[in-house]
This record gives C-alpha cells, structure tokens and sequence, in this order.
C-alpha cells in the first residue's frame, strides 16, 4: 500500500521570498506523483505531475517539484512566492496499475506581505 | 462543461439519520472517489471505483457504502450518521489514460449533531 508524508502542517513565508513543501511517499509498486492545491472554500486543483522521464517537473503559477527515486521524495519548490499563493498544498501518489490515489495530510503556505 | 457535481452542497443530520451523497461526474472518467477532509488529517480515500460496477475500500470505509450504477454516477451513504461522520466530503474521477489527473467537485459539508 501506498503512503505520503508531508513534513510540514504550516509554512509561513514572506511575500517574494522562496518556499520549498516537503513530501516523501512509500509504495510497493510504481508510482504516479502530484501536487494539488486548494484554495479556501474551494475543491481541489492540479498543480503539477510527475509521471515519468525528466525528474523536474514545471506546474501552474511558477511552481516546479523534482521527483528523486532514491529519496522517496517529491518536493515543491517556488523561487518567489505572491500573496495569491496562501493556500493549502497537497502532496498525493497514485498506483499505476489501480488509479488508487492517496494524498497527504496538507502543507498551509501561508504568504506574509 | 461542468465537471464533477456533486449534491448537496451542505447538510446536518441528527445522530442515526441515514442520506446519501450524490457525484456525477459528465468526463467519461473510469475511476471515481470519495475523500473526507477534516483539519490536519488531508484527504483521506472513503471507497473507490475503477469501473463501473466496481468499488473498494479506501483507507476509512466504516461507516459508509458506497454505489456504482452507472459510468457517471457514484454515490456515498451515511447509514446510520455518527458525530465523527462531520466534515467535508469531496467527490473526484480520473480516466484512464497514463498519469490523468483526478477532477474534483466543491465538496459537501456534512455536519452530524
């Protein structure tokens, strides 16, 4: 069975400063890795996926993440961060042979002026 | 175009009330979830369903079940409400082409009292 950890509950930051959202995962089997994020009242939306091949992945909104299979990890990362940022960012792997999807229990990036 | 709808939007129900949430999503998605997401838990996977006719736990399945009538719809019921059922629950569907993201509806805030 698959898991995601998110290091982080909270990350404050101040507007134009970089930011960086941990996330390990653990599977038995291969892999497809994302990044969500949601917006207060609202549902969620893709923010970037690693599927396969360069292991730097570019999403929506300045965000990139690199996948390292050695680490288990699939961190976020944003060199200047806006006040539109603040929301909640989730970390989720998906098994390839089942579609299963499993997210992680959520970084708050809150943005600071 | 609109996605996934999911039905109703808010509830409350009394200890022992049974309802059920409606999702139907118009992608020709596959594979269909519910998620609960309640404060530093994330999302965490209800049951899902790869196919029509099929469903499986997910990580917290006690308490709900869960039907997949069609290719479109895939409902979660409450059959006996409980205090610990109150939080927000979110509908998804993904196809099954390599790596497709999963769509997610605004979500439904139950409350139990």
């Amino acid at each position: 069975a698959q898991s995601v950890t998110q290091l982080d509950s909270q990350v404050p930051v101040f507007e134009e400063a970089p930011v960086e959202l941990r996330c390990n995962y653990s599977s038995s089997v291969s892999v497809y890795l994302f990044w969500y994020v949601q917006y207060p009242n609202q549902g969620l939306q893709l923010l970037l996926k690693y599927l396969s091949g360069s292991t730097l992945v570019k999403g929506i909104n300045g965000f990139e993440a690199e996948f390292n299979k050695s680490q288990t990890s699939f961190h976020l990362r944003k060199p200047s961060v806006h006040i539109s940022d603040t929301a909640e960012y989730f970390c989720a792997v998906s098994d390839r042979s089942t579609d299963k999807l499993i997210f992680g229990t959520g970084t708050r990036l809150q943005v600071f002026p | 175009n609109a996605g996934v709808t999911q039905t109703p939007k808010f509830q409350v129900l009394k200890t022992g009330q049974s309802m059920t949430l409606q999702c139907a999503q118009d992608m020709n998605h596959n594979s269909m979830y519910w998620y609960r997401q309640d404060p530093g838990m994330g999302l965490r996977l209800i049951y899902y369903s790869a196919s029509e006719g099929t469903t499986d736990k997910g990580e917290v399945p006690n308490g709900y079940n869960v039907s997949r009538l069609n290719k479109r719809e895939f409902s979660l019921r409450l059959e006996s409400a409980a205090p610990s059922q109150t939080s927000v629950y979110f509908c998804a569907s993904s196809g099954r082409q390599v790596g497709t993201e999963a769509f997610f509806g605004q979500g439904t805030r139950l409350t139990v009292v």
